[in-house]
């Protein structure tokens, strides 16, 4: 089963729109991370937020920002206020595991969201 | 600071040949260390990951295989490339913290083409 899901392949919006991009998870742990990256088109891979189980707050950075809801097991990320510059390929991810278990920090991605920002 | 190299940044290698990608990162100590591979226009798919020297664990099977010769060394390597090896590769780290974030850190990517 994935343990990540990312259902949108591609999404369109313009510029200065919010967007919501979607990710679901699977896991028994009850201690993890989920992270938001961006890929342009250079390759590189640009962390954007974090969100822990733990947290009851959701996630903010900037324009970013986590809608964390735990039950559904969903960390869906919006971007606010979109920009020509935030066109590129997004990545959620999930660190499961922890030092207090002593297993491996696996860090698992989703197949990814293809964003374009049009004018 | 924390900084992580890999290199080579490009490959072109032929079929059947061997191959060693190699990931230092500086500044840090027993990291967890990450190989993944993303073909064109795909997800990332975890290879192999690392919580210390000496401790892979791999996530597929396949044609590649990783070491972890020293604490912040970690090097993917394959025998005999295949056509189906090539792809962009990236190495991360991340650090344990308990609850708190420890989001991991990617090198620059190398793109492999098997030829």
């Amino acid at each position: 089963a994935q343990k990540i899901t990312q259902t949108q392949p591609g999404m369109f919006v313009q510029e200065k729109e919010a967007v919501t991009l979607d990710c679901t998870y699977d896991t028994s742990d009850q201690s993890y991370g989920l992270f938001w990256y961006k890929q342009p088109s250079s390759g590189e891979m640009i962390f954007l937020i974090y969100q822990g189980s733990y947290d009851e707050q959701n996630a903010t950075e900037g324009r970013y920002s986590l809608n964390f809801q735990k039950a559904r097991k969903s960390a869906n990320l919006v971007i606010s206020a979109s920009q020509l510059g935030d066109s590129a390929m997004y990545f959620c991810a999930m660190r499961e595991g922890t030092a207090e278990t002593g297993t491996a920090s696996k860090l698992t991605f989703g197949t990814g969201t293809r964003l374009q920002v049009t004018l | 600071s924390q900084t992580i190299h890999q290199w080579p940044a490009t490959l072109v290698q032929p079929v059947g040949s061997p191959l060693s990608l190699e990931c230092t990162v500086e500044g840090t100590s027993n990291p967890n260390l990450y190989w993944y591979r993303q073909a064109a226009g795909r997800g990332l798919q975890l290879l192999f990951y690392s919580v210390g020297i000496g401790q892979i664990s791999s996530e597929v099977p396949q044609n590649l295989s990783a070491s972890r010769p020293q604490d912040r060394q970690f090097i993917l390597s394959s025998k005999k490339l295949l056509l189906s090896d090539s792809g962009f590769y990236l190495c991360a780290w991340s650090v344990f913290a308990g609850r708190e974030n420890t989001e991991a850190f990617f090198g620059q990517g190398t793109r492999l083409t098997v030829v």
